[in-house]
């Protein structure tokens, strides 16, 4: 069954420090994988996504991820985070079972210190 | 401003009420979608419409009955809901119901029932 494993429920990290937030996935297929991000009171907005191609893919708002095949993880990252990145970030794959169904992770909450 | 809009922001209802939310989308968007996001759980995908036609139910209860006139609007009607169904419900649309297409979401329905 198709599953998406976000393994941290919440991360701090100090403002300027590097950031990367964990996703591991489960489908058979090549997978269509997204990252959005939640502030609170909001509603989802998407920073990036890979369907195909170069497995670096370069988001909004300075994010990047990385898809791996081998390991079957698609985690975000970003350089130098600022304190209006604390955020809920939720890691998604799209996936045709039976019909379409987009599946989410739990979510990782980051939080940024100053 | 995200292009999909949902009212009312907060609810609160009884167990023997009935009550609606509303969701409309400016996007020109052929899909729309209903989740449900419970503190601590994964987004759960409810229903997915396209072009008005329901396309996913996931083994929702009955006592959610979404309604979809036309492309830019979607309704969920609730009655005689449980304290259990407290939650931020969140609408999403997106140009077709493909697995490689990016959802846009609204900022939600935060209900609670009492």
């Amino acid at each position: 069954a198709q599953s998406v494993t976000q393994p941290d429920i919440h991360i701090t990290v100090s403002e300027g420090a590097s950031l990367e937030l964990r996703c591991n996935y489960s489908y058979g297929a090549t997978p269509y994988l997204f990252w959005y991000v939640q502030s609170p009171g909001q509603g989802l907005q998407l920073l990036l996504k890979y369907f195909s191609g170069d497995t670096l893919v370069q988001g909004i708002k300075g994010f990047e991820a990385e898809f791996k095949r081998s390991q079957s993880s698609f985690n975000l990252r970003k350089p130098s985070v600022h304190w209006s990145d604390a955020a809920e970030y939720f890691c998604a794959v799209g996936a045709f079972s039976g019909g379409f169904k987009t599946i989410f992770g739990a979510g990782t909450r980051l939080f940024v210190k100053a | 401003e995200t292009g999909v809009t949902q009212t009312p922001r907060h609810l609160v209802m009884g167990m023997t009420n009935k009550k609606s939310l509303k969701c409309e989308q400016h996007l020109g968007h052929n899909a729309m979608y209903w989740y449900k996001q419970s503190a601590k759980k994964p987004l759960e995908l409810m229903f997915v419409y396209s072009l008005e036609e329901r396309v996913e139910n996931n083994s929702v209860p009955s006592r959610f009955s979404p309604e979809c006139p036309n492309s830019s609007h979607l309704f969920l009607h609730l009655h005689t809901l449980q304290p259990e169904d407290s939650a931020l419900y969140l609408c999403a649309s997106s140009p077709t119901p493909g697995v490689n297409t990016e959802a846009f979401f609204g900022q939600g329905t935060r209900l609670t029932v009492v």
